[in-house]
């Protein structure tokens, strides 16, 4: 069984660009969570889709934004790039937000550096 | 504040050196701990979930126990290739909205 996919892998963009990352959670998996880990903040929740909706927001500025497909993959959109958004963008897949299976696996992460 | 932390930041192990991992959790709504084992440059890789206080979960060298307000994640005779950074994370919830809150974690070398 094929795990998390994320592409592309790496990025190199500049500040005020914006940049889109995507994800293929583990087949029959339905919800989807990301993440930004960076060197000084660790990993830090960012939100998780669950059936096209989106469910939780963690604590991060309105130009981070997702969306979910009725295929289960997301996307993660940033605009208006800051140096501050370099970090390694992980996605995670769970079977269902709740319950025995909510067990959230991860996939290798997209590498954003802004210049 | 929901808050977890995790001791110690980094751990140098001599090959079948023997020790423990602890992670600290102050947390209301706690649903799960997790714990996770992330090589550099990739994603973190499940290793146990634990759900109530007394649990305990093993593979391979790695146990991890659970208490009311830590989990420990003890490493028997460890390996050279046991070296990573281990996360633990806490599943919180508030209605129907669920996060994974993480721990800094803690950096294991294992010397030959």
């Amino acid at each position: 069984k094929a795990g998390v996919t994320q592409t592309p892998r790496y990025l190199i963009k500049t500040r005020g660009q914006q940049v889109t990352l995507s994800c293929s959670p583990i087949s029959g998996h339905r919800s989807v969570s990301w993440y930004q880990q960076t060197p000084g903040q660790g990993l830090q929740f960012l939100f998780e889709y669950f059936s096209e909706t989106q469910r939780n927001k963690g604590n991060f500025p309105g130009r981070f934004s997702g969306r979910q497909f009725s295929n289960s993959r997301s996307e993660m959109n940033v605009s208006t790039l800051e140096l501050g958004d370099s970090a390694l963008y992980l996605c995670a897949s769970s079977l269902v937000p709740s319950g025995s299976k909510e067990t959230q696996y991860f996939g290798p992460g997209t590498r954003l550096l802004v210049l | 504040e929901d808050q977890v932390t995790q001791s110690p930041e980094a751990l140098r192990l001599q090959e079948g050196e023997s020790s423990s991992l602890n992670c600290s959790y102050t947390v209301s709504g706690l649903r799960g701990l997790f714990w996770y084992r992330q090589d550099p440059g990739k994603g973190p890789e499940f290793l146990f979930t634990l759900y109530s206080a007394g649990e305990e979960k093993e593979k391979e060298r790695l146990k991890a126990t659970l208490t009311k307000k830590e989990s420990f994640l003890h490493i028997t005779a460890p390996k050279p290739e046991d070296s990573a950074t281990y996360l633990c994370a806490v599943l919180i919830s508030s209605g129907s909205a669920r996060q994974l809150t993480f721990g800094s974690g803690t950096q294991l070398t294992v010397l030959p």
